[in-house]
């Protein structure tokens, strides 16, 4: 069975860092494309970054230089570095799995998120 | 463009038909993928590529693309479908995703 959860989320004050991580069962997370997602309150979902199953990296405008993507295919995790974090990074992150090409990339399974609060 | 815009919010009377639309140049290269939002819970696909529903979506979900438009249509709309339903694309360079504005779906 296919499972992702995700960890790592809390209370951090602006321009502080934090590593959520997204331990995931059932399949290789190096095999496969990975996605970070958040949602913001009372927003709309916003898509973070990916990384390819060949470790190729990609990020939203907003998070750019700031958040980085990686995993350890050792411990079949995901993580999300996030520096200098701001008011508007509050928000519920989830992690998700890429299905790849023959499902054009759709995200077929989900974690249940990890709320990140950035405040002082 | 990279934006995805969908109606905030739509409503549909129990076992009727309700057809949410995405619009976006990117559709007129990739096509949207859908996911059910439900307060409290992860997102759910429910339609991918054109007209793909994930094993153990209802087949009274469907999909379709024209042009710069992506559909997803409920038929016989049921009480546990109220929910917020995403698009989601890739832009032109078809390596950063974006999703859609968002709508919201009521069942009255």
């Amino acid at each position: 069975e296919v499972q992702l959860v995700e960890s790592g989320g809390g209370l951090i004050q602006p321009g502080g860092s934090l590593r959520l991580s997204c331990a995931a069962s059932g399949f290789t997370v190096r095999s496969y494309y990975m996605h970070w997602v958040r949602q913001a309150p009372g927003k709309g979902l916003e898509w973070v970054s990916v990384i390819s199953a060949g470790g190729v990296t990609y990020y939203a405008d907003s998070v750019k230089g700031r958040f980085t993507i990686s995993r350890d295919n050792s411990k079949n995790t995901l993580y999300l570095q996030m520096n200098s974090l701001r008011a508007e990074d509050t928000a519920v992150y989830y992690c998700a799995r890429d299905c790849g090409g023959d499902c054009y990339h759709a995200s077929d399974y989900w974690g249940q998120g990890t709320l990140v609060t950035v405040s002082s | 463009s990279s934006e995805l815009t969908q109606d905030p919010a739509v409503s549909v009377a129990l076992g009727q038909t309700v057809r949410i639309t995405c619009q976006g140049d990117t559709l007129r290269s990739y096509f949207a993928s859908w996911y059910q939002l439900k307060p409290g819970q992860a997102p759910v696909l429910v339609m991918y590529g054109e007209n793909k529903r994930p094993s153990g979506i209802a087949d009274r979900f469907s999909g379709s693309t024209s042009g710069n438009t992506a559909s997803l249509t409920i038929t016989g709309a049921q009480a546990e479908d109220e929910a917020d339903y995403y698009c989601n694309s890739r832009d032109s360079s078809g390596n950063v995703y974006v999703f859609g504005t968002g709508t919201k779906v009521t069942v009255l």
